[in-house]
């Protein structure tokens, strides 16, 4: 089965500490993304790559983190820097000529305390 | 200004009902615009999308465009309980990313 991965499905973590939530696909997409979504604000873009060792910075990546060395792979750590980042955080992937076709995993919803 | 914005609701229909979801927009010049469904707990999937001005249709789903007023619209046809869900609007606001609107919550009651 073609799909993304998103682990855990639910995160609790202390206040102060850093926090790396897992994105896999196998869709052999060259194009990932990382989106936050809280009630009432829709989706909003923390990171995205378009290829391996490449990434850009969304509208809101103040206090995150990303990393990208494998085409299957797009981990995104929210630090100890990052305000309130207690959220429902979803992953995507597309293929490169075809963003607006972008597939999303399940979600990892993070509560920090 | 926002480059997308969309009523949040929350509707809530009776089965069978005709749905109108809608969505506005800043820019003339965007021309890609899709409509997202995400069930409660779940990650959004792709209901449809179209290019530039018009409509196109999909079972019970029609999704429409119109560019003169920037406006971007979703029509449910004989609402069913499995409807029920939030529908996010999306448009390619740049060569390599989308921005989405809010979502409106729907419910369709039996």
């Amino acid at each position: 089965d073609g799909g993304i991965t998103q682990s855990p499905k639910y995160l609790f973590r202390k206040e102060g500490q850093n926090v790396t939530l897992s994105c896999e696909q196998n869709l052999n997409h060259d194009a990932m993304y990382w989106y936050r979504q809280d009630p009432g604000q829709g989706l909003r873009l923390i990171y995205y790559s378009q290829i391996v060792n490449d990434f850009q910075k969304g509208d809101i990546a103040e206090g995150y983190s990303v990393s990208r060395e494998k085409k299957e792979s797009f981990p995104l750590t929210v630090t100890s820097a990052q305000k309130n980042p207690t959220a429902f955080y979803l992953c995507a992937s597309s293929s490169r000529d075809r963003l607006r076709e972008q597939y999303f995993g399940p979600g990892t919803r993070l509560t920090v305390t | 200004q926002k480059e997308v914005e969309q009523d949040p609701g929350p509707l809530s229909v009776p089965e069978g009902a005709i749905v109108s979801l809608n969505c506005t927009y800043s820019n003339s010049a965007f021309q890609y615009f899709m409509w997202y469904r995400q069930y409660s707990r779940k990650g959004p999937e792709l209901l449809m999308y179209t290019y530039s001005s018009g409509n196109k249709e999909d079972g019970r789903f029609t999704a429409q465009v119109d560019k003169s007023s920037k406006y971007i619209s979703l029509f449910i046809r004989d609402s069913q309980p499995s409807d029920s869900a939030t529908y996010l609007c999306a448009i390619e606001t740049s060569g390599s990313r989308l921005t989405f609107g809010e979502g409106t919550q729907l419910t369709v009651n039996p």
